[in-house]
């Protein structure tokens, strides 16, 4: 069975950062692409980054390029999120997704169950 | 503001079928497949729907999808008080090279 868990968020100041882990288990991990999606309080979902197989590939959503870096550990089974210069938009539940990519298509399959990441002074 | 357009609310009774759009563009739906995402209160989004109509296993076939164009389609028929939720239409965007999500529709069964 497919089991994704994230953590590291937490409460943090403007300006400072954090930095996200996800266990994966229940699959191959170096076999797929992950990805980090994220939702504001209220609000809808945000997709924020993914990573390829081998970590050759990155994409961001453009509000966090330059801040946020994406990466992962194969041998660990790991995918992290470095999230630096934060800003109060950046507050938000953030979940770890194992991302279906191919031809045209795009789509996460799984998710876990997030962790909030709160940015205040 | 989203990307992709989605109605903020629908509603409808139990028994009753319903269906949420998602609108967008050449660069998204128009030349990519449409996933669809289901979030109950409180819990994390699960796949409903992908690659246009395709249902992962354990999903029941009162969930349908469909595209035609740049829009897309999710179809739920005998609608259950369970299937209260927030639904997401995603797909990819080639000329933001990202992801991009509708920004959801709250289904009320009353």
């Amino acid at each position: 069975e497919v089991h994704l868990v994230e953590s590291g968020g937490g409460l943090v100041q403007p300006g400072g950062s954090l930095r996200l882990s996800c266990a994966a288990s229940g699959f191959t991990f170096s076999s797929y692409w992950m990805s980090w999606v994220r939702q504001a309080p209220g609000k809808g979902l945000e997709w924020v980054a993914n990573i390829k197989q081998d970590g050759s590939g990155k994409y961001y959503v453009a509000s966090v390029k330059g801040r946020f870096t994406i990466s992962r550990d194969n041998a660990k089974n790991s995918l992290y999120l470095q999230m630096n210069s934060l800003r109060a938009e950046d507050t938000a539940v953030y979940y770890c997704t194992r991302e279906q990519v191919g031809y045209s298509s795009d789509y996460s399959d799984y998710w876990g169950p997030g962790t909030l990441v709160t940015v205040s002074s | 503001q989203s990307v992709l357009t989605q109605p903020p609310s629908m509603s409808a009774a139990p028994g009753q079928k319903v269906t949420i759009s998602c609108s967008g563009s050449s660069s998204n739906i128009g030349n990519n497949y449409v996933s669809w995402y289901q979030q109950l209160p409180g819990t994390a989004p699960k796949l409903l729907i992908y690659d246009n109509n395709k249902r992962p296993s354990g999903i029941p076939d009162r969930f349908s999808g469909s595209k035609s164009g740049t829009s897309a389609t999710l179809g739920i028929t005998g609608l259950q008080t369970g299937d209260e939720a927030d639904y997401y239409c995603g797909t990819w965007d080639s000329s933001l090279s990202a992801v991009v999500f509708g920004g959801g529709t709250k289904l009320t069964v009353l």
